[in-house]
């Protein structure tokens, strides 16, 4: 499975967009972006995956380059409950093993 | 649907004492994960089976074992605890294909003396 690179940590402004970038420069062509986030120490929840396209769900919006290298998580309008460590990872869809990093923490503020 | 959960929440042991830690899903799902989280780490995976009657290792499986008893449970046993095994071990599963999105439990928090 390839690694990613995320920053740390970030901040965002309550009601602002949240833009979380990764970077998976050695990706191979069939392995998908999946997005999860870990609100204090919970059990981590799925946000959204993708493999070529942008996607949207009802959490999120992911942009993936054309390359594949890198992509982005949007929170379109964050609130104080999305603070969270926020996890890119990038895997084989059949496999189902997921491969955590030290994700971006995500700090929401007021 | 209860989704997945664990048992106990909270345990504290003596070091050379063994447990086993439980993990029912009631989603029919075939893969279920065990993983450890050390404080301001990443998840780490212990011990993944695919599917009922197989178990593979992952990242971390020393000083673990693990049984897929049926569909809906897989445990993970400490048969020594160490004090390196202190951490936050969560269970996941996923459904047919591995496609899907893991569905976490709330995790149980051990501490090794």
């Amino acid at each position: 499975d390839a690694k990613t690179t995320q920053p740390p940590s970030m901040d965002c402004a309550e009601g602002r967009a949240a833009n979380l970038p990764c970077n998976h420069s050695t990706i191979s062509g069939n392995e998908y972006v999946y997005w999860y986030r870990q609100i204090h120490s919970q059990g981590p929840q799925y946000i959204i995956h993708g493999l070529k396209n942008n996607e949207t769900n009802e959490m999120a919006s992911l942009i993936i380059t054309e390359d594949r290298k890198s992509s982005t998580l949007i929170l379109p309008h964050a609130t104080l409950r999305d603070t969270a460590v926020y996890y890119c990872i990038v895997r084989f869809s059949n496999t189902g093993k997921l491969i955590f990093g030290q994700g971006t923490t995500l700090q929401v503020k007021p | 649907n209860a989704g997945v959960t664990q048992t106990p929440k909270f345990q504290v042991l003596k070091t050379g004492q063994s447990m086993t830690l439980q993990c029912a899903q009631d989603m029919n799902h075939n893969s279920m994960y065990w993983y450890r989280q050390d404080p301001g780490m990443g998840l780490r995976l212990i011990y993944y089976s695919a599917s009922e009657g197989t178990t593979d290792k992952g990242e971390v499986p020393n000083g673990y074992n693990v049984s897929r008893l049926n569909k809906r449970e897989f445990s993970l046993r400490l048969e020594s605890a160490a004090p390196s095994q202190t951490s936050v071990y969560f269970c996941a599963s996923t459904g047919p294909g591995g496609g899907n999105e893991q569905f976490f439990g709330p995790g149980t928090r051990l501490t090794v003396l």
